[in-house]
């Protein structure tokens, strides 16, 4: 099993709608990040929590939020979706002893 | 702050042949620098990573590395390309004084393979 999953997969919504995008992981970290991908600008961070009770804004936070419910799980909100948030987002985790980020597949999301 | 400018959105090969992919950055202290490639529809794989030990960095696939302080780049190469070789590939920088290891992504080059 993937180590850090996310779902859904793919998302298509409508304009105004809200939406929730889900990150898991078993590699027991305590770090987790949530990031956006758009051609040409590599990934741009948008939240991170470095344990359940901290979380951070990253570069790009504005139109979302986030939700750590446990060490394990970590939640990426678009309170009311629009269009210029078409990307393609990923989560991430990593620990306090190495820099090293690993990443989940990537949820690719449509707003129309 | 830190940067990363990978120099070519694109690079195209045929296979077999060499691969070279640019990447400079800047970063006020000592950096870890990664390279990651994403295939089409997967996530982010990290390929290799250089934390100030060796300058010549060994990854994944055959890829390697090498750390130019003096140039302050980080290319990417491998001697002999193959198709699966075909993807996206990121560099990306950290500064180990930022209590957050936060990462600095490229805009990333997308390689093609030829046949």
């Amino acid at each position: 099993d993937a180590d850090v999953t996310q779902t859904p997969r793919n998302r298509i919504t409508k304009t105004g709608k809200r939406i929730m995008l889900e990150c898991s992981q078993t590699k027991g970290h305590d770090r987790m990040y949530w990031y956006r991908q758009d051609p040409g600008l590599g990934l741009q961070l948008i939240y991170y929590s470095f344990d359940v009770k901290d979380i951070n804004k990253g570069e790009i936070s504005d139109g979302y939020s986030v939700s750590r419910q446990a060490q394990a799980k970590f939640s990426l909100s678009l309170e009311s979706a629009i269009p210029n948030q078409t990307a393609l987002y990923f989560c991430a985790t990593g620990s306090d002893s190495t820099d090293t980020q690993y990443f989940g597949p990537g949820t690719r999301l449509t707003v129309l | 702050a830190q940067s990363v400018t990978q120099l070519d959105s694109h690079v195209s090969v045929s296979e077999g042949t060499p691969v070279l992919l640019r990447c400079n950055y800047s970063s006020s202290y000592s950096p870890s620098l990664f390279w990651y490639v994403q295939h089409p529809n997967k996530g982010l794989q990290l390929l290799l990573k250089y934390t100030s030990a060796a300058t010549l960095v060994k990854g994944i696939n055959g890829f390697e590395a090498e750390f130019k302080k003096s140039e302050t780049s980080f290319h990417l190469t491998k001697p002999s390309a193959h198709m699966s070789d075909a993807a996206e590939y990121f560099c990306v920088v950290s500064d180990r004084r930022n209590a957050g290891n936060m990462l600095t992504f490229g805009g990333g080059t997308r390689l093609m393979v030829k046949p």
